[in-house]
């Protein structure tokens, strides 16, 4: 499979609870994306990485958020003490030039 | 925040027909993507078109750009069941560099 995957596909978690997701791009992709797409809404813009450096964050990924992509390969998207308002789906992209490959996305649920 | 909006909302036609979606959005941009979700699914990349581009084919796909009026249109051509999804419209804004700004879409649904 050489798309983007994304694991888990869905995540329920109580509230206050720490959740990690992670995403392998397409392995000649540079670039990795986050979004966040909640119900009706087209995906917004967390944060993005070139290699292994994150190169913009937006105003959305509070404190509680956290993005890594350790030797510029897959990602994680870490969530502490996630809150109700966290519910959403969670894409991740890869990019190469102008393309982006999303991938399938984590749904999480906060209960 | 989100750059573009989708017109209509929702669309409802019968197999066969043609279906047109408009996007409207509000800073100048390098290119322009129209992306399909099926429903709690993942974005499929359709189409991108280069902000010196005013028209391009992809099979049943037309898409239109006009920069000066900052809108776009994806027209499905003999539409089928298994269009139905949702449509998003996506800006990579010339100010902000490498990213995707999305419009909420647009729900299609095709009968047959």
């Amino acid at each position: 499979d050489t798309g983007v995957s994304q694991n888990p596909r869905h995540k329920i978690t109580k509230r206050g609870q720490n959740v990690t997701f992670r995403c392998d791009p397409i392995s000649e992709h540079n670039r990795l994306y986050w979004y966040r797409q909640t119900l009706g809404q087209g995906p917004e813009f967390l944060t993005y990485f070139q290699n292994e450096a994150q190169l913009e964050k937006s105003r959305l990924l509070s404190d509680r958020f956290s993005a890594e992509r350790p030797k510029g390969s897959f990602s994680t998207l870490e969530i502490q003490r996630t809150e109700q308002g966290d519910s959403a789906m969670y894409l991740c992209a890869s990019s190469w030039t102008d393309g982006y490959t999303f991938g399938s996305g984590t749904r999480l649920t906060v209960v | 925040s989100q750059q573009g909006e989708e017109d209509p909302q929702a669309l409802s036609i019968q197999e066969g027909e043609n279906a047109t979606m408009n996007c409207s959005y509000k800073t100048s941009i390098n290119n322009l993507q129209w992306y399909r979700q099926n429903s709690g699914r993942g974005l499929v990349h359709l189409i991108l078109i280069r902000s010196n581009e005013r028209e391009k084919h992809s099979g049943r796909l037309r898409v239109t750009l006009d920069t000066s009026k900052k809108s776009s249109s994806l027209l499905i051509t003999a539409s089928r069941a298994a269009d139905t999804a949702s449509y998003f419209c996506a800006t990579e804004p010339m100010e902000y560099g490498n990213k995707l700004v999305f419009g909420a879409g647009t729900i299609l649904r095709v009968k047959s």
